[in-house]
């Protein structure tokens, strides 16, 4: 069964703490990204990696980090810096292709909450 | 910077009616124009994509078309059905081409 899964689907943090979301594809893309959405907004992207050991921030960066060791995983961390973290965290994987920009293909979802 | 907006947070309608929502952006005439569909607490998924050399696309009741003179995308469902019931989104690729920038979306809710 290919596709993107993201865990946990629910996380508590306390005030303070680091926290990373996995997200993961089997779908052999070579782009992924994460996005924060908040109640009433649109998506909004934090990070995005078009190739592994290689990303690119977001138009919402601060507060947080990624990494991509592997073409398949795609981790993001929360860190204590991040103002509001409480939010709606979704991961997505993409192809790249020439002249073309492909479907966008989304995990569940994360939703953290900062206690 | 680009800027894109769905112009109604919410949309009642009828079963059996034409649901039209409208994507407008500003700034930029991007390369083509996607919508997602996205129900409570789960992730968006793709509907459609159209090329800025296409006028309109259809899929199943699904109609999309793009008015780059207008800078807008309408998106129509017809013959709407309560299954219909969701947030939609429209996304245009930025101007680098490198991620989407998505529109705050329309919730729409069709009532039997």
């Amino acid at each position: 069964d290919g596709g993107i899964t993201q865990s946990p689907k629910y996380l508590f943090r306390k005030e303070g703490q680091n926290v990373t979301l996995s997200c993961e594809q089997n779908l052999n893309h070579d782009a992924m990204y994460w996005y924060r959405q908040d109640p009433g907004q649109g998506l909004r992207l934090i990070y995005y990696s078009q190739i592994v050991n290689d990303f690119q921030k977001g138009d919402i960066a601060e507060g947080y980090s990624v990494s991509r060791e592997k073409k398949e995983s795609f981790p993001l961390t929360v860190t204590s810096a991040q103002k509001n973290p409480t939010a709606f965290y979704l991961c997505a994987s993409s192809k790249l292709g020439r002249d073309t920009y492909n479907e966008q293909f989304f995990g569940p979802g994360t939703r953290l909450t900062v206690l | 910077s680009q800027k894109i907006e769905q112009n109604s947070e919410a949309l009642n309608i009828q079963e059996g009616k034409t649901a039209t929502l409208t994507c407008n952006y500003t700034n930029y005439s991007p390369a083509y124009l996607q919508w997602y569909r996205q129900d409570p607490g789960r992730g968006p998924v793709f509907l459609l994509l159209i090329r800025e050399n296409e006028k309109e696309k259809r899929k199943e009741r699904l109609k999309v078309t793009f008015d780059t003179t207008l800078k807008q995308s309408l998106f129509h469902i017809t013959a709407s059905q309560p299954a219909d019931s969701a947030t939609y989104l429209c996304a245009l690729v930025n101007q680098a081409g490198t991620a989407l920038i998505f529109g705050k979306g329309t919730t729409l809710s069709v009532s039997s």
